[in-house]
């Protein structure tokens, strides 16, 4: 069966400190992969989607950066965070489109 | 913009009673999904909803569409304690680029149900 991994669940880094959040995918092929942020009471924001190895769209230009560097890993990285990168970033896969999509458990990021 | 906002953004019933929030939208789509958020926690796909249908039922849901209207509701009946959680609807609005667009999702609507 298809399972999706998140980590960590939780993470609380300075201002000016390097992000790294890492999404896999077990039990399919070729997903198209997605990471999201949500703000406090607030709907989900697309920031990157992926459907191949190296193939990366940005939906929203701000500091964070995405590579997928496997076929079934999704990694979401910052230089330097900043305050309002602060929020509950979700990782996704999906078959396409036309289909559900299936989510991670989410990491809770607070720069502070 | 938001292309689904959902309503209300906060609902409070009695378990036992129906819950029905709703959703619109702007563009035309190729379907609409329905997801649910326990606090603090990812979503968990509900139930996907084509544009060439009107109606469709899982267990408890009941979801709808017109497309004329740009709308969609999601009806949970005979509530439990347990349906407690955000609703969001999400589309995947028809862009002209075409590809593997991630969906768009509402704001939510946040539903309590007492006990």
């Amino acid at each position: 069966s298809q399972t999706i991994h998140q980590w960590p669940a939780t993470l609380v880094q300075p201002v000016g400190s390097p992000l790294s959040l890492e999404c896999t995918v077990e039990g399919t092929s070729n997903p198209n992969l997605y990471w999201y942020r949500q703000a406090a009471g607030r709907g989900l924001q697309l920031l990157f989607y992926s459907v191949g190895i190296g193939q990366i769209s940005s939906e929203v230009p701000q500091n964070l950066s995405a590579s997928r560097p496997q076929d079934r890993q999704f990694i979401l990285s910052s230089k330097k965070l900043l305050l309002s990168d602060s929020g509950f970033y979700l990782c996704a896969w999906s078959v396409g489109l036309r289909y559900g999509y299936t989510f991670g458990s989410g990491t809770r990021l607070t720069v502070v | 913009s938001q292309q689904g906002e959902e309503d209300p953004q906060a609902l409070s019933i009695q378990e036992g009673e129906n819950a029905t929030m709703n959703c619109s939208y702007k563009t035309s789509i190729n379907n609409l999904q329905w997801y649910r958020q326990n606090s603090g926690r990812g979503l968990v796909h509900l139930i996907l909803i084509r544009s060439n249908e009107r109606e469709k039922h899982s267990g408890r849901l009941r979801v709808t569409l017109d497309t004329s209207k740009k709308s969609s509701s999601l009806l949970i009946t005979a509530s439990r304690a347990a349906d407690t959680a955000s609703y969001f609807c999400a589309t995947d609005a028809i862009h002209s680029g075409g590809g593997a667009d991630g969906l768009t999702f509402g704001k939510g609507t946040h539903l309590i149900i007492q006990p």
